[in-house]
């Protein structure tokens, strides 16, 4: 079967950095994406890697390993808005979007 | 419309209505989808097409149908609602299955 695991919920605080791990099990793989989702509204996207490495946007970063089945996702110099569930999906080999339950961020003054 | 809309943004339902959720996007995305959102599950797929005229099924089809006549348009049916299709329903789209999705704002469903 397919497997995207992500922790339940994790505190940190405001000003700290931040690490969030995905790890999948998935039929093929092409692609991982993070999206953030504040309470009660839509998600939204945040990246996509597909190669092994770091990808940084500002004080995002997400970073892939293929052969480790893994993922995580960097977020420095938190603030309080940052305080949402982060997502983590994987594209398959027959293209269809694998999501995790969502990594429960929250940050404290 | 700018993006992607859903309506309506909540409905209480009776076990066993009829009911159709509607989305549409104008950014002229060949993909759409529908999720549910139940709470500690994560987004689970419904329903999805990759383009006008054809539609799939995801990880949750049972109990409801979609069509996509036209690029903008993809309404979800729920034919007979039972209380376990109460969820947060999203709407999203996207070029193809390797770009970023763009998600409605949702509907919240109550079936009682």
């Amino acid at each position: 079967g397919q497997n995207i695991d992500q922790p339940t919920e994790m505190t940190a605080t405001e000003g700290a950095i931040v690490q969030i791990n995905c790890t999948y099990q998935t039929s093929g793989f092409n692609g991982l994406f993070w999206y953030q989702q504040h309470a009660g509204e839509a998600p939204t996207f945040l990246s996509y890697n597909v190669l092994d490495g770091l990808e940084e946007k500002g004080r995002f970063s997400s970073f892939l390993s293929r052969s480790k089945g893994y993922s995580y996702l960097l977020l420095k110099e938190l603030q309080m808005k940052d305080s949402a569930s982060y997502l983590c999906a994987v594209v398959d080999s027959n293209y269809q979007l694998i999501w995790g339950a969502g990594t429960k961020l929250i940050i404290k003054p | 419309i700018a993006g992607i809309t859903q309506a309506p943004t909540s409905q209480i339902l009776a076990a066993g209505r009829r009911m159709t959720l509607r989305c549409t996007q104008d950014m002229r995305h060949n993909a759409m989808y529908w999720y549910r959102q139940d709470l500690g599950l994560g987004l689970r797929l419904i329903h999805y097409s990759n383009t006008a005229g054809t539609t799939g099924k995801g990880e949750v089809p049972d109990g409801y149908s979609v069509s996509r006549a036209n690029t903008d348009d993809f309404p979800l049916t729920l034919a007979s609602a039972v209380p376990s299709q109460t969820s947060v329903y999203f709407c999203a789209s996207s070029d193809s299955a390797m770009d970023e999705q763009f998600f409605g704002p949702g509907t919240r469903l109550t079936v009682l």
